[in-house]
């Protein structure tokens, strides 16, 4: 039979722009959330995080929103570069240890 | 710190053949955790260890699939026989209490 590989969403972005990621999490008991980049033939790599008595985090260029309402979780890039090309992962620490989710493709057009 | 360290990084062998994947945590984190990532799959916790002892191995696919961690600055992931459905990147991540985990660059396995 034919293959089917994870289908991931995708954002595409001219560079310049800003870019939103966005994360729905599962466990309303989650107490920690974190970012993470993955590149092309890299392992993933921390960006940012931010704990459920916060609801914004900033970083450099990059900023976490969190909406415990909702359950929602967002990356926010500012003046996105063709270096922010790559996959992104929220993760949720709920009942233990942090859990993945399928991740976003981020692409920038120069 | 050099981060997580993995060996080999690259490792393509044959159907039936034994095949074991290095990973050296961060020094002073007390989790350990191995991860695989394919395609079809995407990022699959396999087990974790806390101060070198396994707390949830339901990950582990089968009983082909080994861990050990032996001390706190090592730890292997044992494929024995290997199939070709094993093909994939291979993670080891490595974090202090139940905070970020921090990856290393993975094993490519492929095997034919």
């Amino acid at each position: 039979g034919e293959s089917v590989g994870l289908h991931l969403p995708t954002l595409s972005v001219q560079e310049g722009d800003n870019s939103i990621i966005n994360c729905a999490y599962s466990n309303s008991a989650s107490d920690y959330f974190i970012w993470y980049k993955q590149e092309s033939g890299k392992g993933p790599q921390f960006i940012i995080d931010i704990r459920s008595n916060m609801d914004k985090r900033q970083g450099q260029r990059v900023t976490v929103l969190l909406n415990k309402t909702v359950k929602h979780l967002s990356l926010q890039i500012a003046a996105t570069q063709p270096g922010d090309s790559a996959v992104y992962f929220c993760a949720e620490r709920g009942s233990y240890i942090p859990t993945f989710g399928r991740g976003t493709s981020l692409i920038v057009h120069p | 710190d050099a981060g997580v360290i993995q060996s080999p990084r690259h490792e393509v062998t044959e159907m039936g053949q034994e095949v074991t994947l290095r990973c050296k945590p961060i020094s002073g984190h007390d989790y350990l955790f191995w991860y695989r990532q394919t395609m079809m799959r995407g990022l699959e916790l396999l087990i974790y260890f806390n101060n070198n002892v396994p707390i949830d191995d339901s990950g582990m696919p089968e009983d082909r699939f080994s861990a050990k961690m032996p001390n706190a600055s090592f730890s292997t992931l044992k494929i024995q026989p290997s199939e070709p459905r094993d093909s994939a990147v291979y993670f080891c991540a490595s974090s202090f209490s139940r905070d970020t985990q921090y990856f290393g660059p993975g094993t490519r396995l492929t095997v034919l």
